[in-house]
């Protein structure tokens, strides 16, 4: 069965150091999402991709953190400095979506940050 | 802005007995609910979805309901096992940001 693939699953960093997160959606899958994870509540959307192009980055805090999806395949999502409040779960899903409308997203397992 | 209310936080209930997780939901345009199943230290998994066309969908001891009119759906989990132990969230689309948003979340305690 086709799964989201993200590395690593945990990560340890100093504040102020650079982190980035790697995402590879399920095979033919047109939009890509990253997600937040703080402990004890619900994912929150960071960036929503459509192949290559960024549809919606309202939540994604653009001081420190940046995401690409160069080839509208796989996507980095890095931070830099990170801080002590970045510390998290990094969720990355994707969805077949060819327009954009609503479809099942399938998560991946996550990257564990912290931020020391 | 748009939300997702889910309650209760925490449930314990009897190896064998029902337990039922309630959202709802504020956009009246929603028209998507799934629900996700979350283990410790794993992502999310899809157990059930349901769109706006139905009000209810059964798999196995899953099912949910979607009441519409008062903007609220639940999941129910019958005969329910240790291996149901989990956080459950529940999520609604808000189309016209193609986008779903997350409740805070349930975690079901199943009670040997």
């Amino acid at each position: 069965e086709a799964e989201v693939a993200q590395s690593p699953r945990y990560k340890i960093t100093e504040k102020s150091q650079a982190v980035a997160f790697w995402c590879d959606p399920i095979s033919g899958h047109a939009t890509l999402y990253w997600y937040r994870q703080i402990l004890g509540q619900g994912p929150e959307l960071l960036v929503q991709f459509q192949d290559e192009s960024v549809v919606d980055d309202s939540q994604l805090p653009k001081d420190r953190f940046s995401a690409e999806r160069l080839k509208g395949v796989d996507s980095t999502l890095k931070i830099q400095p990170a801080e002590l409040g970045d510390s998290a779960m990094y969720l990355c899903a994707s969805s077949f979506s060819p327009s954009g409308h609503q479809e099942t997203q399938y998560f991946g397992p996550g990257t564990r940050l912290l931020v020391l | 802005g748009e939300n997702v209310e889910q309650h209760p936080s925490t449930l314990s209930v009897q190896e064998g007995d029902s337990a039922v997780i309630k959202c709802t939901y504020s956009d009246s345009a929603s028209n998507y609910f799934p629900w996700y199943k979350q283990e410790l230290g794993k992502g999310p998994q899809l157990i059930i979805d349901i769109r706006s066309n139905v009000g209810e969908k059964k798999d196995q001891r899953i099912a949910v309901t979607l009441n519409k009119t008062a903007k609220h759906f639940s999941l129910h989990i019958t005969e329910t096992q240790p291996e149901d132990s989990a956080v459950y969230f529940c999520a609604a689309s808000i189309p016209r940001d193609d986008k779903i948003i997350f409740g805070k979340g349930t975690r079901l305690h199943i009670l040997p």
